[in-house]
């Protein structure tokens, strides 16, 4: 059964930094590529970065580019999403999605950002 | 690349058929003659959760009452007879103009 648990959610200021975790279990994690996806409250889904399976390559969204990296430990099961320069248009639910055509998704992590 | 669904809110009666569009601002037939186009589904309170992926194949264990059709830019995701645990706001979602990966704006379906 794949289980994908988001942590590291919280409140910060805007212009402070953050990190969010994907525990991931019930699948050969060193074997899919991985996203972020995130919800700002009462809108739709934005994607925001992925990684390959083996870390080599990464890709963003526009409005997270050069402020977010996205990363992984495949000997921990463990995918990473390191946030800097935090804005309030960056507050949202955090989801991990596993695979190239996110086919399974965990329950979400919430990123408040406010002064 | 935008996708657009419609429409934004879909009332529905319990075992009627409801019908959602959704339309990509550029043809999603990839090089390799796939269509990466997918639909998901969030129930109140919850994550999203896949139903369909390439257009028309449904994901393990949902119910055969959803179908997904469509080609190059138009779309469609179909419910035969609306039951009350398809109340939500699905999505559409192209993958095949990648990065980035793009989502249309969601269609809530309600009971009437």
């Amino acid at each position: 059964q794949v289980q994908l648990v988001e942590s590291g959610g919280g409140v910060v200021q805007p212009g402070g930094s953050l990190r969010l975790s994907c525990a991931a279990s019930g699948f050969t994690f060193s074997d899919y590529g991985m996203h972020w996806v995130r919800q700002a409250p009462g809108k739709g889904l934005e994607w925001v970065a992925f990684v390959r399976y083996d870390g080599s390559k990464t890709y963003y969204g526009d409005s997270v580019k050069g402020r977010f990296t996205i990363s992984r430990d495949n000997s921990k099961n463990t995918l990473y999403l390191q946030m800097n320069s935090l804005r309030t248009e960056d507050m949202a639910l955090y989801y991990c999605a596993k695979h190239v055509d996110l086919e399974d998704w965990g329950q979400g992590t919430l990123v408040t950002v406010s002064s | 690349v935008v996708m657009t669904q419609s429409p934004l809110s879909l009332p529905v009666t319990l075992g009627q058929p409801a019908s959602i569009s959704c339309r990509s601002s550029r043809s999603l037939v990839y090089s390799d003659g796939n269509t990466y186009l997918y639909w998901f589904q969030q129930r109140p309170g919850q994550s999203p959760r896949r139903l369909i992926y390439e257009v028309s194949n449904r994901d393990s264990g949902v119910p055969d009452r959803f179908s997904g059709s469509g080609s190059g830019t138009d779309f469609t995701l179909k419910i035969s007879r609306v039951e009350a645990e398809d109340i939500g706001v699905y999505y559409c979602m192209q993958g095949s103009n990648r990065p980035p990966l793009t989502f249309g704006g969601g269609t809530k379906v309600e009971i009437k």
